[in-house]
Protein backbone atom coordinates (compact mmCIF):
# COMPACT_ATOMS: atom_id res chain seq x y z
CA UNK A 1 0.00 0.00 0.00
CA UNK A 2 1.13 3.44 -0.97
CA UNK A 3 0.20 4.72 2.60
CA UNK A 4 -1.48 8.82 2.58
CA UNK A 5 -0.85 10.54 0.30
CA UNK A 6 -0.76 14.42 0.24
CA UNK A 7 -0.15 17.25 -2.16
CA UNK A 8 1.43 19.15 -2.98
CA UNK A 9 4.36 18.37 0.13
CA UNK A 10 5.26 22.40 -0.01
CA UNK A 11 3.13 25.23 -0.78
CA UNK A 12 4.19 28.51 -0.49
CA UNK A 13 2.05 31.27 -1.41
CA UNK A 14 1.27 35.16 -0.84
CA UNK A 15 -1.48 36.80 1.82
CA UNK A 16 -4.62 36.53 0.27
CA UNK A 17 -4.57 33.79 -1.84
CA UNK A 18 -6.46 30.52 -1.70
CA UNK A 19 -4.94 27.70 -1.02
CA UNK A 20 -5.93 24.03 -1.54
CA UNK A 21 -4.55 20.79 -0.26
CA UNK A 22 -5.45 17.07 -0.98
CA UNK A 23 -5.22 14.03 1.07
CA UNK A 24 -5.81 10.50 -0.33
CA UNK A 25 -6.17 8.17 2.13
CA UNK A 26 -5.32 4.39 2.21
CA UNK A 27 -7.87 2.33 0.49
CA UNK A 28 -10.21 0.66 2.61
CA UNK A 29 -10.08 3.04 5.59
CA UNK A 30 -13.27 4.55 6.43
CA UNK A 31 -12.26 7.79 8.62
CA UNK A 32 -9.62 10.72 7.34
CA UNK A 33 -8.44 13.34 9.81
CA UNK A 34 -6.74 16.57 8.81
CA UNK A 35 -4.07 18.17 12.08
CA UNK A 36 -2.23 21.47 11.76
CA UNK A 37 1.46 21.20 13.22
CA UNK A 38 3.04 24.93 14.22
CA UNK A 39 5.80 25.23 16.73
CA UNK A 40 3.24 27.60 19.30
CA UNK A 41 0.36 25.14 19.26
CA UNK A 42 2.01 21.74 18.53
CA UNK A 43 -0.34 18.55 17.02
CA UNK A 44 -4.06 19.74 16.61
CA UNK A 45 -7.35 18.45 14.90
CA UNK A 46 -9.14 20.47 13.17
CA UNK A 47 -11.50 18.76 11.25
CA UNK A 48 -12.46 14.59 10.57
CA UNK A 49 -14.60 12.36 8.32
CA UNK A 50 -16.78 9.28 8.75
CA UNK A 51 -17.54 7.62 5.35
CA UNK A 52 -17.20 10.84 3.83
CA UNK A 53 -19.21 12.98 6.57
CA UNK A 54 -17.63 15.44 8.65
CA UNK A 55 -18.28 14.40 11.91
CA UNK A 56 -16.40 16.89 13.95
CA UNK A 57 -15.25 20.58 12.80
CA UNK A 58 -14.59 22.03 15.66
CA UNK A 59 -10.66 22.20 15.76
CA UNK A 60 -11.24 24.25 12.50
CA UNK A 61 -10.01 27.69 13.50
CA UNK A 62 -12.31 30.18 11.40
CA UNK A 63 -14.60 30.28 8.52
CA UNK A 64 -11.64 30.67 6.26
CA UNK A 65 -10.92 27.05 6.21
CA UNK A 66 -13.06 24.68 4.80
CA UNK A 67 -12.73 20.93 4.36
CA UNK A 68 -14.36 18.46 2.25
CA UNK A 69 -14.47 14.75 1.01
CA UNK A 70 -16.22 14.08 -2.41
CA UNK A 71 -15.37 10.54 -2.21
CA UNK A 72 -13.90 7.97 -0.19
CA UNK A 73 -10.34 8.46 -1.53
CA UNK A 74 -9.95 12.23 -1.66
CA UNK A 75 -10.12 14.73 0.70
CA UNK A 76 -9.13 18.56 0.17
CA UNK A 77 -8.60 21.36 2.70
CA UNK A 78 -9.24 24.95 1.35
CA UNK A 79 -7.65 28.08 3.20
CA UNK A 80 -9.27 31.19 1.39
CA UNK A 81 -8.17 33.98 2.47
CA UNK A 82 -5.18 32.53 3.33
CA UNK A 83 -2.98 34.62 6.66
CA UNK A 84 0.51 34.36 7.25
CA UNK A 85 -0.39 33.07 10.08
CA UNK A 86 -1.87 29.86 8.85
CA UNK A 87 1.70 28.76 8.02
CA UNK A 88 2.26 25.67 9.45
CA UNK A 89 2.49 21.92 8.41
CA UNK A 90 -0.57 20.47 7.76
CA UNK A 91 -1.13 16.75 8.17
CA UNK A 92 -3.52 14.09 6.57
CA UNK A 93 -4.23 10.88 8.43
CA UNK A 94 -6.77 7.71 8.19
CA UNK A 95 -7.64 4.88 9.63
CA UNK A 96 -10.01 1.80 9.65
CA UNK A 97 -12.65 1.01 11.96
CA UNK A 98 -14.73 2.85 14.86
CA UNK A 99 -12.65 1.12 17.83
CA UNK A 100 -10.41 3.45 19.35
CA UNK A 101 -7.48 0.34 19.19
CA UNK A 102 -7.15 1.07 15.68
CA UNK A 103 -4.37 2.99 14.40
CA UNK A 104 -4.71 6.28 12.38
CA UNK A 105 -1.85 6.22 9.80
CA UNK A 106 -0.18 9.92 8.88
CA UNK A 107 0.70 11.57 5.47
CA UNK A 108 4.11 13.15 4.93
CA UNK A 109 2.75 16.72 5.30
CA UNK A 110 2.27 19.73 3.64
CA UNK A 111 4.45 22.60 4.66
CA UNK A 112 2.34 25.70 3.82
CA UNK A 113 3.98 28.77 4.09
CA UNK A 114 2.18 32.08 3.45
CA UNK A 115 4.15 35.42 3.19
CA UNK B 1 -11.14 17.49 28.95
CA UNK B 2 -7.80 15.65 28.77
CA UNK B 3 -4.06 16.48 27.98
CA UNK B 4 -0.79 15.22 27.48
CA UNK B 5 2.55 16.89 28.77
CA UNK B 6 5.38 15.84 27.67
CA UNK B 7 7.79 17.71 29.91
CA UNK B 8 11.27 17.46 27.85
CA UNK B 9 11.19 19.07 25.14
CA UNK B 10 14.42 18.24 24.15
CA UNK B 11 16.77 15.28 25.05
CA UNK B 12 20.43 14.53 23.72
CA UNK B 13 21.10 10.96 24.91
CA UNK B 14 24.35 9.05 23.86
CA UNK B 15 24.40 6.46 21.02
CA UNK B 16 24.40 3.03 23.04
CA UNK B 17 23.01 4.64 26.02
CA UNK B 18 19.28 3.93 27.41
CA UNK B 19 16.42 6.37 26.78
CA UNK B 20 13.05 7.09 28.64
CA UNK B 21 10.86 9.66 27.51
CA UNK B 22 8.11 11.01 29.77
CA UNK B 23 4.06 11.10 29.05
CA UNK B 24 1.96 12.45 30.99
CA UNK B 25 -2.00 12.69 30.98
CA UNK B 26 -4.83 14.16 32.20
CA UNK B 27 -7.88 11.92 31.71
CA UNK B 28 -10.76 10.81 34.14
CA UNK B 29 -10.64 6.95 33.23
CA UNK B 30 -8.29 4.96 31.23
CA UNK B 31 -7.64 6.47 28.09
CA UNK B 32 -5.84 4.77 24.61
CA UNK B 33 -2.46 6.05 24.80
CA UNK B 34 -0.02 6.26 22.24
CA UNK B 35 3.69 6.83 21.04
CA UNK B 36 4.71 8.62 17.84
CA UNK B 37 7.58 8.91 16.24
CA UNK B 38 8.32 11.66 13.57
CA UNK B 39 11.96 11.93 11.46
CA UNK B 40 12.53 15.26 10.21
CA UNK B 41 10.24 16.04 7.21
CA UNK B 42 8.19 13.05 7.72
CA UNK B 43 5.02 12.14 8.66
CA UNK B 44 4.28 10.72 12.27
CA UNK B 45 4.56 6.83 12.98
CA UNK B 46 3.10 4.95 15.61
CA UNK B 47 5.60 2.95 17.57
CA UNK B 48 3.40 1.76 20.12
CA UNK B 49 -0.55 1.74 21.89
CA UNK B 50 -1.89 0.87 24.80
CA UNK B 51 -5.46 0.11 25.61
CA UNK B 52 -5.74 -2.50 28.34
CA UNK B 53 -4.15 -5.45 30.10
CA UNK B 54 -0.04 -6.19 30.34
CA UNK B 55 0.87 -2.35 31.42
CA UNK B 56 4.21 -3.18 29.94
CA UNK B 57 3.89 -2.52 26.01
CA UNK B 58 6.27 -3.45 23.19
CA UNK B 59 6.35 -1.66 20.21
CA UNK B 60 8.54 -1.47 16.86
CA UNK B 61 12.18 -0.58 16.80
CA UNK B 62 12.79 -1.55 20.29
CA UNK B 63 10.99 0.52 21.96
CA UNK B 64 8.49 0.00 25.20
CA UNK B 65 6.68 1.79 27.47
CA UNK B 66 4.73 0.99 30.93
CA UNK B 67 1.48 2.71 32.01
CA UNK B 68 1.11 3.55 35.66
CA UNK B 69 -1.75 4.37 36.61
CA UNK B 70 -1.46 5.62 39.82
CA UNK B 71 1.22 7.96 37.95
CA UNK B 72 -0.83 8.91 35.11
CA UNK B 73 2.29 8.33 33.22
CA UNK B 74 3.02 6.46 29.73
CA UNK B 75 6.93 6.70 29.53
CA UNK B 76 8.77 5.46 26.31
CA UNK B 77 11.85 3.54 26.93
CA UNK B 78 14.75 1.82 24.85
CA UNK B 79 17.89 0.21 26.63
CA UNK B 80 20.10 1.21 23.99
CA UNK B 81 19.72 4.25 21.57
CA UNK B 82 20.96 3.80 18.01
CA UNK B 83 21.65 7.08 15.88
CA UNK B 84 18.73 6.64 13.17
CA UNK B 85 16.29 7.04 16.53
CA UNK B 86 17.17 10.83 16.42
CA UNK B 87 13.68 12.45 15.66
CA UNK B 88 10.80 14.07 17.54
CA UNK B 89 8.57 11.71 19.59
CA UNK B 90 4.76 12.72 20.43
CA UNK B 91 2.24 11.01 23.41
CA UNK B 92 -1.25 10.92 22.58
CA UNK B 93 -4.33 10.11 24.21
CA UNK B 94 -7.53 8.90 22.65
CA UNK B 95 -10.42 8.67 25.01
CA UNK B 96 -12.59 5.78 24.87
CA UNK B 97 -14.66 5.53 22.24
CA UNK B 98 -13.81 8.72 20.36
CA UNK B 99 -11.91 8.63 17.56
CA UNK B 100 -9.90 12.59 18.50
CA UNK B 101 -6.67 12.09 19.95
CA UNK B 102 -4.78 15.01 21.81
CA UNK B 103 -1.15 14.63 21.44
CA UNK B 104 1.83 16.09 23.73
CA UNK B 105 3.93 19.19 22.65
CA UNK B 106 7.06 16.56 21.73
CA UNK B 107 10.29 15.63 22.76
CA UNK B 108 12.97 16.28 20.51
CA UNK B 109 15.60 13.41 20.82
CA UNK B 110 19.25 14.45 19.60
CA UNK B 111 21.62 11.33 19.64
CA UNK B 112 25.02 11.85 20.18
CA UNK B 113 28.45 9.94 18.87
Amino acid sequence: DAGVIQSPRHEVTEMGQEVTLRCKPISGHDYLFWYRQTMMRGLELLIYFNNNVPIDDSGMPEDRFSAKMPNASFSTLKIQPSEPRDSAVYFCASRQGAGGTDTQYFGPGTRLTVL
Amino acid sequence: AQSVTQPDIHITVSEGASLELRCNYSYGATPYLFWYVQSPGQGLQLLLKYFSGDTLVQGIKGFEAEFKRSQSSFNLRKPSVHWSDAAEYFCAVGPTGFQKLVFGTGTRLLVSP
